[in-house]
């Protein structure tokens, strides 16, 4: 079946600083790649996305290219900030008569001033 | 994309009791997820809402447990029944229904059982 391994957190880094989330992931046909974000108390908001080999996702300074021979999706961010921290989970969604999506754990990110 | 509603947004409750969870989009869609986040933890599917048909509940979840309507396209409850502590998570209803869009997502029902 579907299955979304992420980088284990928390992460902590200082404000300013370089961010990599690694994700693989295993999945019949060619799924559909999505990181999500969830603030404090808040609920999930997409935060990019990538549906073919070799896309490009990005928003916010956020960026995740879709690796089919790798079967990765590691989110980047080439400086953080504070109101970056948050919880990234990385999901993806294989089609099928469901169209249900299969998330990863999760990484807690806490960026420092 | 659309526009969800979900309340109430967190309570409180004793356990033995049931609590129903109230999702409103502002479009007409045919798919709704509900989902569980138990602490710490990532999401869960626990059904998938179809309207004018049953539910389709995930391994682990079922129907008497989690009584889900879907009365039309724009609306579906939740019904936690028979409360315990272990119920104690996040609730969040998504709709979607397309594979490469994102899926949009209420802001959850932070669920506490004492």
């Amino acid at each position: 079946g579907d299955s979304v391994t992420q980088m284990e957190g928390p992460v902590t880094l200082s404000e300013e600083a370089f961010l990599t989330i690694n994700c693989t992931y295993t999945a019949t046909g060619y799924p559909s790649l999505f990181w999500y974000v969830q603030y404090p108390g808040e609920g999930l908001q997409l935060l990019l996305k990538a549906t073919k080999a070799d896309d490009k996702g990005s928003n916010k300074g956020f960026e995740a290219t879709y690796r089919k021979e790798t079967t990765s999706f590691h989110l980047e961010k080439g400086s953080v900030q504070v109101s970056d921290s948050a919880v990234y989970f990385c999901a993806l969604n294989s089609g099928g008569s469901n169209y249900k999506l299969t998330f990863g754990k999760g990484t807690l990110l806490t960026v420092n001033p | 994309s659309a526009v969800i509603s979900q309340k109430p947004s967190r309570d409180i409750c004793q356990r033995g009791t049931s609590l129903t969870i109230q999702c409103q989009v502002d479009s007409q869609v045919t798919m709704m997820f509900w989902y569980r986040q138990q602490p710490g933890q990532s999401l869960t599917l626990i059904a998938t809402a179809n309207q004018g048909s049953e539910a389709t509940y995930e391994s682990g979840f079922v129907i008497d447990k989690f009584p889900i309507s879907r009365p039309n396209l724009t609306f579906s409850t939740l019904t936690v029944s028979n409360m315990s502590p272990e119920d104690s998570s996040i609730y969040l209803c998504s709709v979607g229904g397309v594979k490469d869009y994102g899926y949009t997502f209420g802001s959850g029902t932070r669920l506490t059982v004492v």
